[in-house]
């Protein structure tokens, strides 16, 4: 059974904060895992992509933990617009057909 | 540059109704369409994918079908609504050699 978890959260963080978020994966097979964002009534929308030991742009930093099966997230000096729920994400083989975990919201407060 | 549209916005059907929602996209040949659904407070379902015309992929068995009458239209139907059909549906599109997934706005559907 192919599934991803995270906490649901919500993650209360004070601007400018440092904030980490994990996801632990069951596929030990998958080679691709993805970041997105989704606003509330949104469509999600790809934040990053993680396809070695991990990925940074800007203030976003993933990285991939194969031996634990595990991937995280980390937002430094988060913004109010940074309010959002985060899915974690893993690509299976074949089709290319994607496992989303249920997201864990982040709040953002001035 | 592509984009993916998905009409409509939304919707309002009563019980027993028939569906079709559509999506379109632009810019792009013979991509990978996927059709989801996100229940209040859940995660999204992968509900059917296809690799190309005519080729439909089910997920999840239920009331529910898909079909691809072109290389860019792909679309969600039903015969009879039932009330646990209420959701946001997603339509999303994978380019070739690629392995993200880009999604449509959504129609977010609510059966009475």
């Amino acid at each position: 059974r192919k599934e991803v978890e995270q906490d649901p959260g919500p993650f209360n963080v004070p601007e400018g904060a440092t904030v980490a978020f994990n996801c632990t994966y069951s596929n030990s097979a998958s080679q691709s895992f993805f970041w997105y964002r989704q606003d509330c009534r949104k469509e999600p929308k790809l934040l990053m992509s993680v396809y070695s030991s991990g990925n940074e742009d800007g203030r976003f930093t993933a990285q991939l933990n194969r031996a634990s099966q595990y991937i995280s997230l980390l937002i430094r000096d988060s913004k109010l617009s940074d309010s959002a729920t985060y899915l974690c994400v893993q690509g299976n083989s074949g089709y290319s057909t994607l496992t989303f975990g249920k997201g864990t919201m982040l709040l953002v407060s001035p | 540059s592509q984009t993916i549209h998905q009409w409509p916005a939304t919707l309002v059907q009563p019980v027993g109704s028939p569906l079709s929602l559509e999506c379109t996209v632009e810019g792009t040949s013979n991509p990978n369409l996927y059709w989801y659904r996100q229940a209040a407070g859940r995660g999204l379902q992968l509900l059917f994918y296809s690799v190309g015309i005519g080729q439909i992929s089910s997920e999840v068995p239920q009331n529910l079908s898909a079909s691809r009458p072109q290389d860019r239209q792909f679309i969600l139907s039903s015969k009879k609504l039932l009330l646990s059909d209420s959701g946001f549906y997603l339509c999303a599109w994978r380019p070739l050699a690629r392995n993200e997934q880009f999604f449509g706005p959504g129609t977010r559907l609510t059966v009475l």
